[in-house]
């Protein structure tokens, strides 16, 4: 069985510019998870869907990132326009239920130069 | 919300020497905590859990306890070996039942041959 996958696995984009990262989760799993480690930092909670729902997205920074699951199976995450502090890695992750194991990605490197 | 602390930032010990994590979480409807190993270039990945009804549970060489009067638990590695070699995640499920986990800071655990 294949694995939540991620693309691409590195970006690097300057100040401004807008970039797209994608996921694609187990297959089956209804509940997709998107987080994000900054400099180090722990991992923080971006958003959560299931299905193509967004069932809660209080950890989205701000207007500048949009997610989509249009059809609920994969999903993508757009940050327009780009800022500094945007750099980091970006998990995607997936589980079946919402009380179940949630297995990630290998996620996107984002370098906001 | 849940807030979760880990300690220590990084962890050195000698081949075969016991390796011992510590976290806190603040919101005692917190019930289910995983611990995630994450290796160079992969994404996290789950290598034990517990839940809130029980103080201790054991996987080979790993084991976690939760005190949950206290509100802290922790990963236990015993016999380590080079590849535990990682940063080690623990993380909280948030009480709003979305799914959601509030990771700590991360530990990177060097283990020396």
């Amino acid at each position: 069985e294949a694995g939540v996958t991620q693309f691409p696995s590195h970006s690097v984009i300057e100040k401004g510019q807008t970039v797209t990262l994608r996921c694609d989760p187990i297959s089956g799993h209804d509940n997709l998870y998107w987080y994000r480690r900054v400099m180090g930092k722990e991992i923080k909670f971006l958003l959560h869907f299931v299905k193509e729902s967004k069932q809660d997205e209080s950890g989205m920074p701000n207007n500048r990132f949009l997610a989509e699951r249009t059809g609920g199976t994969y999903s993508t995450l757009k940050v327009q326009p780009a800022e500094l502090e945007d750099s980091g890695v970006y998990f995607c992750a997936s589980s079946q239920g919402q009380g179940n194991e949630q297995f990630f990605g290998p996620g996107t490197r984002l370098t906001v130069l | 919300g849940e807030n979760v602390e880990q300690h220590p930032s990084t962890l050195s010990v000698q081949e075969g020497d016991s390796a011992v994590i510590k976290c806190t979480y603040s919101d005692s409807a917190s019930n289910y905590f995983p611990w995630y190993k994450q290796e160079l270039g992969k994404g996290p990945q789950l290598i034990i859990d517990i839940r809130s009804n029980v103080g201790e549970k054991k996987d080979q060489r790993i084991a976690v306890t939760l005190n949950k009067t206290a509100k802290h638990f922790s990963l236990h590695i015993t016999e380590t070996q080079p590849e535990d070699s990682a940063v080690y995640f623990c993380a909280a499920r948030d009480s709003s039942n979305t799914g959601k986990l509030i990771f700590g800071q991360g530990t990177t655990l060097q283990v020396k041959p």
